[in-house]
């Protein structure tokens, strides 16, 4: 089973703090993903990468930047957390279209309160 | 640009009853459609997927969708659900061919089904 594990359940920050929220998928996947969940909202993209040192916008990249320095590991960075970016994180992974159409399997998600 | 939309935000139904979740979407060109859940406190799981092929797709847990292309919809059914159903439900689409290397989705606001005992 293809595992992907965000590196905190639960993450308390101050305005103005810089956050890293760090994803690791087991399953050689070259797509990752980062979203945000609000209530009402569903789930938004903030970026995906597709490749190692690869990066592209999402629909709200705005107040955040990833890395993708190694393929198994995809980090969201808040530059300076505002109490706007207080949410649920979501990270994804998948193989690239074409093959069959893998869907993305997802981490249980980072609970973030910026206070 | 393409959008899903899910009809009802919150569905509640009594326990071995049936229940329909509405997905409607919109897209110039064609694409996959999933449905996902999301149990609390968790992150998302398959639930099933339509690629091509027959239009009434079966999934996990009993659950199953119909895609009908010209409502450009994808409702997802159970005919008796169980307390442990209780979860949100989530409609996204792929576009076909959406470009090297990419594989984004576009997600509904999800719809909160609600089983009572």
């Amino acid at each position: 089973d293809v595992k992907v594990t965000q590196s905190s359940r639960y993450l308390v920050k101050r305005t103005g703090e810089k956050v890293f929220l760090e994803c690791v998928q087991d399953m050689d996947h070259e797509n990752m993903f980062w979203y945000r969940q609000d209530p009402g909202l569903g789930l938004r993209l903030i970026y995906f990468s597709y490749d190692v040192k690869m990066k592209e916008k999402g629909d709200i990249p705005e107040g955040y930047s990833v890395s993708r320095e190694k393929k198994e590991r995809f980090s969201l960075i808040l530059e300076s957390a505002s109490t706007n970016q207080t949410s649920m994180y979501l990270c994804a992974s998948s193989l690239p279209t074409g093959w069959s159409n893998q869907p993305q399997h997802f981490g249980d998600g980072t609970r973030l309160s910026i206070l | 640009a393409q959008s899903v939309t899910q009809l009802d935000s919150q569905v509640p139904v009594f326990e071995e009853a049936p229940v329909e979740l509405r997905c409607n979407y919109s897209s110039s060109v064609s694409v996959y459609l999933f449905w996902y859940v999301q149990y609390p406190n968790q992150g998302l799981q398959l639930l099933l997927k339509y690629l091509s092929g027959s239009t009434l797709v079966k999934g996990i847990n009993g659950f199953e969708a119909e895609f009908n292309k010209s409502q450009t919809s994808f409702h997802l059914r159970k005919p008796s659900v169980h307390i442990s159903d209780t979860a949100e439900y989530f409609c996204a689409l792929e576009r076909v061919n959406s470009g090297a290397g990419s594989y984004q989705l576009t997600f509904g606001k999800g719809t909160k089904l609600s089983v009572i005992p």
